[in-house]
């Protein structure tokens, strides 16, 4: 059974960093391009990041672009999602998903991220 | 970005009785492979969101056979056949065909 599980969300102040991590079983991770997509309060999903299997390749949204970086460890079966300079309207859930990110196939239950002084 | 544009926004149906989505997107999401890029998502409320439909029609594993998915190029549509009480919840229509990955504003289905 595929699972993803998200962890590190919390409170931070704006102007703050985070960094956010996704544990991956039950499939061959190294063969699967990873995401990272986002939720805020009451809004629809928000896809942010994509990182290929290798982890040569990276992908951003240009909302965080610059801010947020996409990483990746296969020897651990894990995703990461470092995140600087937070702002109030990061708020939101964050999921990590598995699969191309034209199809985003499996997601992970999320960690809630809130920027607030 | 393509905008994705999704209606009713909010549906109530009685249990039984069929439903359905339209997902319309501001550029054609037929892509040089050959495929469309168009998902369907489900997210049951406190749950995170759940692929139903990818490249249009295609259900995913478990996804009951009471949901399908038809459409082409900008017009798409997400039906249920006979709705039950487990289907409550927001659907979203997404496309992954253009950069950035986008998604529509969701339809709520609720019972009446």
């Amino acid at each position: 059974e595929v699972q993803l599980l998200e962890s590190g969300g919390g409170l931070i102040q704006p102007g703050g960093s985070l960094r956010l991590s996704c544990a991956a079983s039950g499939f061959t991770f190294s063969i699967y391009t990873m995401n990272w997509v986002r939720q805020a309060p009451g809004m629809g999903p928000e896809w942010l990041s994509s990182i290929s299997n290798t982890g040569s390749k990276m992908y951003y949204a240009d909302s965080v672009r610059g801010r947020f970086t996409i990483s990746r460890d296969n020897a651990k079966n894990s995703v990461y999602l470092e995140m600087n300079s937070l702002r109030a309207e990061d708020t939101a859930v964050y999921y990590c998903a598995r699969g191309p990110s034209a199809l985003l196939e499996d997601w992970g239950q999320g960690t809630l991220v809130t920027v607030s002084s | 970005d393509v905008v994705m544009t999704q209606s009713p926004l909010s549906l109530p149906v009685t249990l039984g009785q069929p439903a359905s989505i339209s997902c319309k997107s501001s550029q054609s999401l037929l892509y040089s492979d050959g495929d469309t890029y168009l998902n369907w998502f489900q997210q049951r409320p406190g749950q995170s969101p759940r692929r139903l439909i990818y490249k249009v029609s295609n259900r995913d594993s478990g996804v009951p056979d009471r949901f399908s998915g038809s459409g082409s190029g900008t017009d798409f549509t997400l039906k249920i056949s006979r709705v039950e009480a487990e289907d409550v919840g927001v659907y979203y229509c997404m496309q992954g065909t253009y950069w950035p990955r986008t998604f529509g504003q969701g339809t709520r289905v609720e019972i009446k």
